[in-house]
């Protein structure tokens, strides 16, 4: 199985500043298409996951561009440009390059 | 619009069976796949499974093989999760999610609004 691991485990945030959260996998995450299969989950207080960011950089729909995500091989990060209120939550990296898909740990962004 | 709409909260015995439900509707449900995910209480989310309607080929983590079934039922756009014997470990939150699974893309794109599971003596 590939190891997904993320870092911070906690991140608290002042609003208006910005974030950043790592996403490390055991193996490289780019497929031979050149498509690199991880993925950026949120999961608000109470609520189902939604998706963030898929293929490591395409926000999906309704993703406010504050949201980017970047890196390669190994070694991803989401960023939030100006942190607010609303994105607190648990963000989760998961990679689809094979099954059994994985998560990260979780990283809980809290505001300060 | 594209929904998952999952069965309600379960409680249980140890030892009782238990299939949960997840319907799909304002999509094709046999063109994409369709995923379990499982949240124990305070803790992050864990791959268990993916099924495809259309053929219901399916996919388990290793973690979850042989304790758990998936299957699906593409006449009625519902893909199910069971277990044949409950244990308390087994208490959680389990979610559905559309899986669109194309070269280009691959992601859990919607989510059903989880089913909570119980299962206490």
């Amino acid at each position: 199985d590939i190891a997904m691991t993320q870092s911070p485990l906690s991140l608290p945030v002042t609003p208006g500043e910005p974030a950043s959260i790592s996403c490390r996998s055991s193996q490289s995450l780019v497929h031979a298409s050149g498509y690199k299969y991880l993925d950026w989950y949120l999961q608000k207080p109470g609520q189902s996951p939604q998706l963030l960011i898929y293929l490591g950089s395409n926000r999906a729909s309704g993703v406010p561009d504050r949201f980017s995500g970047s890196g390669s091989g190994t070694d991803f990060t989401l960023k939030i440009s100006r942190v607010e209120a609303e994105d607190v939550g648990v963000y989760y990296c998961m990679q689809a390059l094979q099954t059994p898909y994985t998560f990260g740990q979780g990283t809980n962004l809290e505001i300060k | 619009e594209v929904q998952l709409v999952q069965s309600g909260a379960e409680v249980k015995k140890p030892g009782d069976s238990l299939k949960i439900s997840c319907k799909g509707s304002g999509f094709s449900f046999t063109t994409y796949w369709i995923g379990w995910v499982r949240q124990m209480p305070g803790k992050g989310l864990e791959w268990m499974g993916i099924i495809y309607p259309a053929d219901s080929d399916t996919k388990y983590s290793p973690s979850f093989q042989g304790q758990v079934t998936i299957s699906a039922d593409k006449s009625i756009n519902t893909a199910y999760l069971q277990w044949s014997s409950l244990k308390a470990s087994d208490t959680a939150m389990y979610y559905c999610a559309r899986f669109y699974g194309s070269v280009a893309t691959k992601t859990f794109d919607y989510w059903g609004q989880g089913t909570l599971v119980t299962v206490s003596s």
